[in-house]
């Protein structure tokens, strides 16, 4: 199976300015989430879509925004960007195998660089 | 509230073993993750336990205890591509819960 995808792989914007990025799950996994990655940070969750809809939310403003399509791909979107939103935008899939305690499992793609000046 | 404990960072030498330890505080838990991430690359799924005890994989091992809140990673004949950060992660009760990360712990190995 492939794994997941993103893309553009790198990005430099200026600010005031907005960017689009995509990812393609593993194929058979519905749910995408979306991280941001700063050196101060660590791995802050943004939002997770499942069929198209979604379902988890971060503590990030409105600027930041996402969407699912059928097919399971996802994009996700800030508009008027700051200095920092610089960082490492990761997406990941996730399939959930049912049972008595559900078993899951995550996989993260490449990441997007963003910087902005 | 949740809380996620780890060490922030561990030296190690080249052949031994490190046990890298997570406790956790969440409002509901099913499970937790372990990730490996080298500098400059996404995370690499290792384990997601949600019984307790110790499951094996090759060097690495991961044990959990839900009582205790408190999982660790044990990784075995450390090797120097074994230098990345180690992040514990656990996921809440019901099935759309997020994922909260914890700041992760940077392994070093030294020859």
């Amino acid at each position: 199976k492939a794994g997941v995808t993103q893309t553009p792989r790198y990005l430099i914007k200026t600010r005031g300015q907005q960017v689009t990025l995509s990812c393609s799950p593993i194929s058979g996994h519905r749910s995408v989430s979306w991280y941001q990655q700063t050196p101060g940070q660590g791995l802050q969750f943004l939002f997770e879509y499942f069929s198209e809809t979604q379902r988890n939310k971060g503590n990030f403003p409105g600027r930041f925004s996402g969407r699912q399509f059928s097919n399971s791909r996802s994009e996700m979107n800030v508009s008027t960007l700051e200095l920092g939103d610089s960082a490492l935008y990761l997406c990941a899939s996730s399939s959930q195998r049912e049972g008595l305690m559900w078993q899951e499992t995550q996989y993260f793609g490449p990441g997007t660089r963003l910087l902005v000046l | 509230g949740q809380n996620i404990d780890q060490p922030t960072e561990m030296t190690a030498t080249e052949g031994a073993i490190v046990q890298i330890n997570c406790t956790y505080q969440t409002s509901g838990f099913n499970g937790l993750f372990w990730y490996q991430q080298h500098a400059g690359e996404a995370p690499t799924f290792l384990s997601y336990n949600v019984l307790d005890g110790l499951e094996e994989k090759g060097r690495f091992s991961s044990f959990l205890s839900r009582s205790k809140g408190y999982s660790y990673l044990l990784l075995k004949e450390l090797q120097m591509k074994d230098s990345a950060s180690y992040l514990c992660a656990p996921k809440g009760v019901n099935r759309d819960d997020k994922i909260i990360f914890g700041k992760g712990t940077r392994l070093h190995i030294l020859p």
